[in-house]
Formats: structure tokens, C-alpha cells, sequence
């Protein structure tokens, strides 16, 4: 059974500290992303990720970097978090050159306060 | 540019009765439309997807989704809903022509329709 994971359920953390959000998939998928998901706006891809150390900007990369150091991992930091970054992150994975559609992790609620 | 709009963010509809959800899209090359439910707080589950083919695709779930081509709609439907279909549900498209010979997989996603089934 295909498998993404996400460290973390629940995050609360202060404002100006740095946060790592874990992603790690099992399926040796090529393409990886990190969304955000806020009521009204549905999902807002942040960065993704098609090989490794590869990565491109999505439309809301303000505030965000990311890193892939291994073909499963995609990990999400956010520098200096602010509370207008408190919302719930996803991480999807797809594998490059099909028709399959992306799987995601369970979600991470963050909290900045 | 692409994108995708899902006109309601509500539907409601009673136990028993049919329901559709509507999802629009544009794209500048030929798409790949897909379908996600999403339960509270949890992540997003794939339904069912339209690629090529028959113009209806049948997913997960009972669910089914009519392509309609010169309406550039991808309508998701139900023939008899149930309470337990209450969810957040989501379409979301590919654009083949952005999508660099079909690697990157990028979707675009609508706002989401948020459906309540009530007995």
C-alpha cells in the first residue's frame, strides 16, 4: 500500500523560531510537493521537488525554502515562522511520466503564536 | 493559465437523493482532471481521475464524473448519496502542455465544495 508520511499531526510553535516539516515517501516517487491549505483558498502549492537537490518554486514560496537531500524526503522549513504561516501543510508525492495521481501524507496542523 | 473553479462552496443534499458537484477548468493544452475527498482533518484521498476514453469515469466509492469537453466541465456525481459522503471534495487539473513531457505532475487545484449529506 502506497505510504506518505508527515512527521508531525500537530505543531505549535513561537513566532521567529524555525520550523522543519517532514515529508517521506515510500513509493520511489520522482516528483514530490508541499501544499498549504487554508479555508476558502484551497490548496496553495508552496515549492516541489522533481529529482534530488531539485526544486522549484510554486506560487507561494514567500517565507518557505525546502530541501531534498534523498529521493523519499522532502522536508519544508519555514526560517522565521510568522502567525500568518499557522495553517494545515500537505505533502504529495506522484511518480514522473504516468497518469497517476498524486498521494498524499495525513497533513500537519501548524500553529504560530 | 490554468486553473479550476468549483462554483459552490456548499452542497447540500438529503440521504437517499443524487448529488453533483461541479468543477470547471481551463487549461491550454489537453487536461488531466481528477476528484479528492478530504475528511476532517485528514489528508487528501484520491476518487477518481479522467485521462482518455469514455467520457465517464467511475471511481471510489460509488462516485462517478461526466468529461464534457466544449463545457470544459468534470462534474463529480452520486446516484443515491449517503451521510458518510460528507466531506470536502476537490478537482484539481493537469496541464499536459506545462507539464514537460509529463514529468512533473503539477495539479491545480479548485477551492473545494464542501458537501453535506444529511439523514
Amino acid at each position: 500500500d502506497v505510504k506518505v508520511t508527515q512527521s508531525s499531526r500537530y505543531l505549535v510553535k513561537r513566532t521567529g523560531e524555525k520550523v522543519f516539516l517532514e515529508c517521506v515517501q515510500d513509493m520511489d516517487h520522482e516528483n514530490m510537493f508541499w501544499y498549504r491549505q487554508d479555508p476558502g483558498l484551497g490548496l496553495r502549492l508552496i515549492y516541489f521537488s522533481y529529482d534530488v537537490k531539485m526544486k522549484e518554486k510554486g506560487d507561494i514560496p514567500e517565507g518557505y525554502s525546502v530541501s531534498r537531500e534523498k529521493k523519499e524526503r522532502f522536508s519544508l522549513i519555514l526560517e522565521s515562522a510568522s502567525t500568518n504561516q499557522t495553517s494545515m501543510y500537505l505533502c504529495a508525492s506522484t511518480s514522473a511520466g504516468t497518469t497517476y495521481e498524486q498521494y498524499f501524507g495525513p497533513g500537519t496542523r501548524l500553529t504560530v503564536t | 493559465a490554468q486553473s479550476v473553479a468549483q462554483p459552490e462552496d456548499q452542497v447540500n443534499v438529503a440521504e437517499g437523493n443524487p448529488l453533483t458537484v461541479k468543477c470547471t477548468y481551463s487549461v491550454s493544452g489537453n487536461p488531466y482532471l481528477f476528484w479528492y475527498v478530504q475528511y476532517p482533518n485528514r489528508g487528501l484521498q484520491f476518487l477518481l481521475k479522467y485521462i482518455t476514453g469514455d467520457n465517464l469515469v467511475k471511481g471510489s466509492y460509488g462516485f462517478e464524473a461526466e468529461f464534457n469537453k466544449s463545457q470544459t466541465s468534470f462534474h463529480l456525481k452520486k446516484p443515491s448519496a449517503l451521510v458518510s459522503d460528507s466531506a470536502l471534495y476537490f478537482c484539481a487539473v493537469r496541464d499536459l502542455s506545462t507539464d514537460r513531457g509529463s514529468t512533473l505532475g503539477r495539479l491545480y487545484f479548485g477551492r473545494g465544495t464542501q458537501l453535506t449529506v444529511w439523514p
